[in-house]
């Protein structure tokens, strides 16, 4: 059975950066997206972007451009979400959530299936 | 970017009623777009993919419906674990995008 774990809470102080990982364990990493999103408190659901290990293609929300990187370690099937200079807006749980993807590298449409179990960045 | 409404923001209802929450996209996604079911403190559940494929393990009370713009997420008979809260996702832009959610009361 597939499972995303993501690591530990953060606190972090406005200005910082954050880097949260999601290790894919029971399944292929290589060929599904790796989809991160956020929900600040008692609000909805924020896309921020998604990694496609397999052809390395990398997309982000226009928002967070210039602030946000996602890479892939495909050796321990980990993805990693660094975010720089964090605001008090920042403050959120932030998701991983796997994506199955086509041959050509987009989505196939299958939703996003697996979720990791969220991880609190409070921005302090 | 494509924006995603979801109305009603929320939604009162009683155990075994049958309720319609929709979702309308700023242009046409065709059937890209998936439902979401969210229980407090825990990450979303995929309910629906592509419009109105039930995913699996999903009770068939769950249904999803449309295409274009407009797309409907129905349950039939709630139950009491359905009072929670939905979101709809599209997948067709390069920049994915959700609801704003929809949240389903006891009355």
């Amino acid at each position: 059975q597939v499972q995303l774990a993501q690591s530990g809470a953060e606190v972090k102080k406005p200005g910082s950066s954050v880097k949260v990982s999601c290790r894919v364990s029971g399944g292929t990493f290589r060929t599904y997206g790796i989809n991160w999103v956020r929900q600040a408190p008692g609000q909805g659901l924020e896309w921020l972007g998604e990694i496609i290990p397999l052809f390395g293609t990398v997309k982000t929300a226009q928002k967070f451009q210039g602030r946000l990187t996602i890479t892939a370690d495909t050796s321990t099937g980990t993805a990693y979400l660094d975010l720089s200079s964090l605001r008090s807006e920042d403050t959120a749980v932030y998701y991983c959530a796997r994506e199955a993807v086509s041959s050509s590298g987009f989505s196939a449409q299958y939703g996003m299936d697996v979720w990791g179990q969220g991880t609190t960045v409070i921005v302090s | 970017d494509i924006q995603m409404t979801q109305s009603p923001s929320s939604l009162s209802a009683s155990v075994g009623d049958r309720v319609t929450i929709t979702c309308r996209a700023s242009q046409s996604i065709s059937t890209n777009l998936n439902w979401y079911q969210q229980k407090p403190g825990k990450a979303p559940k995929l309910l629906i993919y592509a419009a109105f494929n039930l995913q699996n393990g999903v009770p068939s009370r769950f249904s999803g419906s449309g295409s274009g713009t407009d797309f409907t997420l129905t349950i039939s008979r709630l139950q009491p674990e359905d009072f929670v809260t939905y979101y709809c996702q599209q997948s067709h832009s390069r920049s994915y995008s959700f609801g704003q959610g929809t949240k389903l009361q006891i009355k």
